[in-house]
């Protein structure tokens, strides 16, 4: 079965310092990675997306994720955190279904402390 | 702003009862997608509609349904409404439906809750 999974329910980083989002996944085929950002009473806005090709892909708002095919990790990074980037961030995956169903990690708390 | 539109933002209800949510994708866009997120499910597809045509289908209950009419607006409806279904809907959309590296644009999301 297919599935996207995200260990860390929070992470906490101050303001400033480098943060990482840690995401595993397991498709069929090629896979297909997306990074969602939610904040409260909001919904889902689009990061970043691995299709193919460069294994670092950049994104809006500074982020970056990195594609690791061996480790099936696409974890996203920032080089240096804010008090804004803090909100819930949600990795999902496709295996080249190709409809785009589209299937979501839990979920991580991204807390950033100034 | 993703320019996904949802109504209503919020929806209070009775057990039994019978709902109907809508959203309307961004211009150009042909396919719709609803997801539901709760607390102990998480973010889960439901259904995917391409064009006006069922495309894709998820974890959706028989007492749901959802279609998507001529002018690409599309509606969920959840009929005898349980406790359980109290949760947030989400729908999104993209330029397609025939590939997996679409870009989803998410809407605001609805909040239901079942009395």
């Amino acid at each position: 079965a297919q599935s996207v999974a995200q260990p860390e329910d929070q992470v906490n980083v101050a303001e400033g310092n480098p943060l990482t989002v840690k995401c595993t996944y397991s498709v069929s085929g090629n896979p297909y990675l997306f990074w969602y950002v939610q904040y409260p009473n909001r919904g889902l806005q689009f990061l970043l997306k691995y299709i193919t090709g460069d294994n670092l892909v950049k994104g809006s708002y500074g982020f970056e994720a990195e594609f690791n095919k061996s480790q099936t990790s696409f974890h996203l990074k920032k080089p240096s955190a804010l008090v804004s980037d803090s909100a819930l961030y949600f990795c999902a995956g496709d295996g080249s279904s190709n409809t785009g169903k589209l299937i979501f990690g839990q979920g991580t708390t991204l807390q950033v402390k100034p | 702003d993703s320019g996904v539109t949802q109504t209503p933002k919020h929806l209070i209800t009775a057990t039994g009862q019978r709902v109907t949510l809508r959203c309307s994708p961004r211009s150009g866009d042909l396919s719709v997608y609803w997801y539901q997120q709760s607390l102990d499910q998480g973010l889960q597809f439901l259904i995917q509609y391409y064009n006006g045509e069922e495309r894709a289908k998820g974890n959706i209950l028989e007492r749901f349904s959802a279609q998507q009419f001529p002018d690409l607006h599309s509606e969920l409806n959840l009929s005898s409404l349980e406790l359980g279904d109290s949760a947030l809907y989400f729908c999104a959309s993209s330029v397609g439906g025939r590939q997996s590296t679409d870009t989803q644009y998410f809407g605001p999301g609805t909040r239901l809750t079942v009395l």
